[in-house]
């Protein structure tokens, strides 16, 4: 089955503690990107990946880092929590940038971070 | 930079009643324009897109929008709303030259039966 894999679902953690939130897409896409998703704000993008070791700022990426080793993976690395962290993140992939062509964005199922 | 608005925050209907959600998005050049749904507790999914030719565009469980090239719009419709159609709804515009894709932030619609 086509899918975006994000772990975990739920994390709540304290200021400072680094932590990771994965992705993994099995669809062999191109691009994958992050969202951010806050009440009223809708999803604000924090960074996307056009290919392997090609990574490029969202609209909101300060405070965090992603990587891009492989294709299927790419994670979201936060070094040091802060409470304005604390939000519901997606990871999204699509064969083009995004979504463009035939290829719509698919999202993962989201993990919701809580920083004390 | 190109944004997207939705005007509607919240809105509630009644089971059968029509639905017209509205967006507006601000960039002159050539768009691709999508509505996602996101029922409560799950992840965003495609309800309609429009790329090109017929600017009425028909999705799944019974929604279609129209693309109004002149107003800048891209307003989702039903006819007759059910129970299930509870749900976050956001608009998104992708514009092929800076091929980002930027959402609104959303419609929140409740369905009372």
């Amino acid at each position: 089955e086509a899918q975006v894999t994000q772990n975990p679902r739920y994390l709540i953690t304290v200021t400072g503690k680094k932590l990771t939130v994965t992705c993994s897409q099995n669809m062999n896409h191109e691009y994958m990107s992050w969202y951010r998703q806050d009440p009223g704000l809708g999803l604000r993008q924090i960074y996307y990946s056009m290919n392997v070791e090609v990574t490029d700022k969202g609209d909101v990426p300060e405070g965090y880092k992603v990587s891009r080793k492989e294709k299927r993976n790419f994670p979201l690395i936060l070094e040091s929590p802060s409470p304005n962290q604390t939000s519901l993140y997606f990871c999204a992939s699509s064969q083009k940038p995004g979504g463009g062509g035939n290829s719509p964005l698919h999202f993962g199922n989201g993990t919701r971070l809580t920083v004390t | 930079a190109q944004s997207v608005s939705q005007h509607n925050h919240h809105v509630i209907l009644s089971e059968a009643a029509s639905l017209e959600l509205g967006c507006n998005y601000s960039y002159g050049g050539t768009v691709n324009l999508f509505w996602y749904v996101q029922y409560p507790g799950q992840h965003l999914q495609l309800l309609l897109k429009y790329f090109s030719g017929d600017p009425l565009v028909k999705g799944i469980k019974g929604f279609e929008a129209e693309f109004i090239k002149s107003k800048f719009s891209f307003n989702l419709r039903k006819p007759s709303v059910q129970w299930s159609d509870t749900a976050e709804y956001f608009c998104a515009v992708r514009s092929t030259g800076f091929q980002k894709l930027v959402f609104g932030t959303g419609t929140r619609l409740l369905v009372s039966p």
